[in-house]
């Protein structure tokens, strides 16, 4: 089966940038998103199709995706902020497929 | 405005049944694939099951850990997609949200999510 790996933890200062790394075999090769998941909150898709950001989704949230790694990246970090953020691709034999998710803190 | 508002959670002893609801609104229903995604607590997401509209064959697909206990399945006359929920383990203790698809890129909608506990 197909596995994503983040890191369980991030912590940044606020105003500096954050980044989230999610590892797949070849996931450069797939379509990979982020959600950000705020306490007691459903989630939300920050970014879709590597790089894209839905309509509401402040400048600030970026991502790429090259190789084994997907990277998302917030600028100037908010305390908003503050939540937990995972990543997802769809695989053929495993379906959808969710990262372990990383728990962003502003420090 | 799209809405997905989940009900039908609640306590359940282990071996027993439950069935979950996702009543949709705000979007055409007939067209969506449809997921549902578990949160175990303090755990992160899970992908549970997946229907695919009836237009491209109403085809479900499940996550290993529950194939053969739970069936998804929907409802396109009342906009409303089911978790059939059978022989429970104290390991489907999660919140559970279903989710619209947007093609095979992620899923761009959620609703708030219904509790099932499985405990004795």
């Amino acid at each position: 089966s197909y596995v994503l790996t983040q890191p369980p933890s991030v912590s940044v200062s606020p105003g500096q940038t954050a980044t989230i790394t999610c590892s797949g075999d070849k996931l450069g090769f797939r379509n990979c998103c982020w959600y950000q998941q705020r306490p007691g909150q459903s989630p939300v898709v920050v970014i879709y199709q590597d790089n894209k950001r839905p309509s509401g989704i402040p400048e600030r949230f970026s991502g790429s995706n090259s190789g084994n790694t997907a990277t998302l990246t917030i600028s100037g970090t908010q305390a908003m902020d503050e939540a937990d953020y995972y990543c997802q691709t769809w695989d053929s034999n495993t379906a959808w497929v969710f990262g372990g998710g990383t728990k962003l803190t502003i420090l | 405005e799209v809405q997905l508002v989940e009900s039908g959670g609640g306590l359940v002893k282990p071996g027993g049944s439950l069935r979950l609801s996702c009543e949709v609104s705000g979007f055409t229903f007939t067209n969506a694939w449809m997921s549902w995604v578990r949160q175990a607590p303090g755990k992160g997401l899970e992908w549970v099951a997946q229907i695919k509209s009836e237009s491209q064959g109403g085809t479900t697909d499940y996550a290993a850990p529950v194939k053969g206990r739970l069936t998804i399945s929907r409802d396109d006359a009342k906009n409303t997609l089911y978790l059939q929920m059978h022989s429970l383990k104290t390991e489907d203790t999660a919140v559970y949200y279903c989710a619209t698809e947007y093609g095979d890129s992620h899923f761009d909608y959620w609703g708030q999510g219904t509790l099932v506990t499985v405990s004795s």
